[in-house]
């Protein structure tokens, strides 16, 4: 089975500090991978995507991708109480299926 | 607006009594697919569709039937629910598989 494993926190960040959010991946196929933010009640909707390995970085979202450790981040540079959700991580493994991450709860603190 | 629709948003049901939640896309996506969320076990995938008439199974897809007859709408069926199924349901699509998926606001199934 593969796998995608999140640590499920809360992980709590003080306002204007750097929230980091980690996923693994067992499936040495994958190619790509999303992150969604969810709010509690809501749909998951897209922060970022990636493709190659290295740095993507959108507004305050940077993107980090280590194929070759199987390891994908997400890094909030001056974490607002907005950014306060469950963040998904789900690889692309090249076939239909998606496995997604049980996700990491972020708590900003005001 | 590019939207994804789903409905019931809520249905409160018996054990056994056929159910249909729709889903319907107005992006003109190929990939579709229904993911149940159930706290502590994340998103987990029933079924997907690549195109019209061509549908498979995802991780959990037992006691479910989807269809595909038209691009745009990806109903899913509960031939007989049971309390096993009472969870959290989002619909998504994409305009192909590799793409980001768009996910509609979900539908909250309580089965007694």
């Amino acid at each position: 089975q593969k796998e995608v494993e999140q640590n499920s926190g809360p992980l709590s960040v003080p306002e204007g500090a750097i929230a980091s959010l980690n996923c693994t991946y067992s499936d040495r196929g994958s190619q790509s991978f999303f992150w969604y933010r969810q709010y509690s009640g809501k749909s998951p909707e897209l922060i970022m995507f990636i493709y190659s390995n290295g740095d993507k970085e959108d507004g305050r979202f940077t993107a980090q991708l280590n194929k070759a450790s199987q390891y994908v981040s997400l890094l909030i540079r001056d974490s607002q109480p907005s950014d306060s959700a469950t963040y998904l991580c789900a690889p692309d493994s090249g076939t239909y299926k998606y496995i997604f991450g049980t996700g990491t709860r972020l708590k900003v603190l005001a | 607006e590019a939207q994804v629709t789903q409905n019931p948003r809520y249905l409160i049901t018996v054990t056994g009594k056929k159910l249909t939640v729709t889903c319907s896309q107005n992006m003109n996506h190929e990939y579709m697919s229904w993911y149940r969320q159930d706290p502590g076990l994340g998103l987990r995938q029933i079924y997907y569709s690549m195109n019209v008439e061509v549908t498979d199974k995802g991780d959990v897809p037992e006691g479910y039937k989807v269809s595909r007859k038209e691009k745009r709408n990806f109903p899913l069926i509960l031939e007989s629910p049971s309390p096993n199924q009472t969870s959290l349901y989002f619909c998504a699509s994409s305009l192909e598989r590799n793409q980001p998926q768009h996910f509609g606001d979900g539908t909250r199934l309580s089965i007694l």
